[in-house]
């Protein structure tokens, strides 16, 4: 079975300081980690993705990931914070091999910048 | 522009009534899918059809059918079995394949409320 956690319902930064979104998964065999943003009452936008390669992968917006395959992590990063990044962030995992139809998500965390 | 486009944004709905959301996308895909958002949880999938005139239950299925006539189609009927219908619906698309890395596309949702 498949799983993932964002350990934090809410994250609280000030602007201009770094962010961290936490994620942790659980599979078996390899997995692809996505990062996705939701704005209120909007859909779902993509970030960025780990596939295979290089563990810090760049995305949207000036975010990053860094895979860590013994800790099963894929935080999400960001040097400086902006009021605009305030939204709900969602990581999702599937395993190599399967369809796009078991992506599973996590629950969110919302992340605050305070100006 | 390339893109998923659903409607109603907001929909109120009497108890014991069906109601139909739509989901058209013109980005070509193949796959399409259903999600149902509520606060504090994950995404979770209601459906999904990799090809035309082809459907599979996700995870929740119950008290909800669709259809898959067209390719750029796929409407979600809520229906009056579904016992805690009010949430946010979210229609995605993506290629399809077992080999596909790639994101899902998300349209900007549907919101229905029972009353």
């Amino acid at each position: 079975a498949q799983s993932v956690a964002q350990p934090e319902d809410q994250v609280n930064v000030a602007e201009g300081n770094p962010l961290t979104v936490k994620c942790t998964y659980s599979v078996s065999g390899n997995p692809y980690l996505f990062w996705y943003v939701q704005y209120p009452n909007r859909g779902l936008q993509f970030l960025l993705k780990y596939i295979t390669g290089d563990n810090l992968v760049k995305g949207s917006y000036g975010f990053e990931a860094e895979f860590n395959k013994s800790q099963t992590s894929f935080h999400l990063k960001k040097p400086s914070a902006l009021v605009s990044d305030s939204a709900l962030y969602f990581c999702a995992v599937r395993t190599l091999g399967s369809g796009a139809n078991n992506l599973f998500f996590g629950t969110g965390t919302r992340l605050t910048v305070i100006p | 522009d390339g893109g998923i486009t659903q409607s109603p944004k907001y929909l109120f709905r009497k108890e014991g009534q069906n109601v139909t959301l739509s989901c058209e996308q013109n980005l070509n895909h193949d796959a399409m899918y259903w999600y149902r958002q509520d606060p504090g949880q994950g995404l979770r999938l209601i459906y999904y059809s990799q090809i035309v005139n082809d459907f599979q239950k996700g995870d929740i299925a119950e008290g909800y059918s669709v259809s898959r006539e067209k390719k750029e189609s796929f409407p979600l009927t809520v229906t009056s079995a579904q016992k805690n219908p009010t949430a946010f619906y979210l229609c995605a698309s993506s290629l399809a394949g077992q080999t596909y890395t790639g994101e899902l596309f998300f349209g900007e949702g549907s919101r229905l409320t029972v009353l």
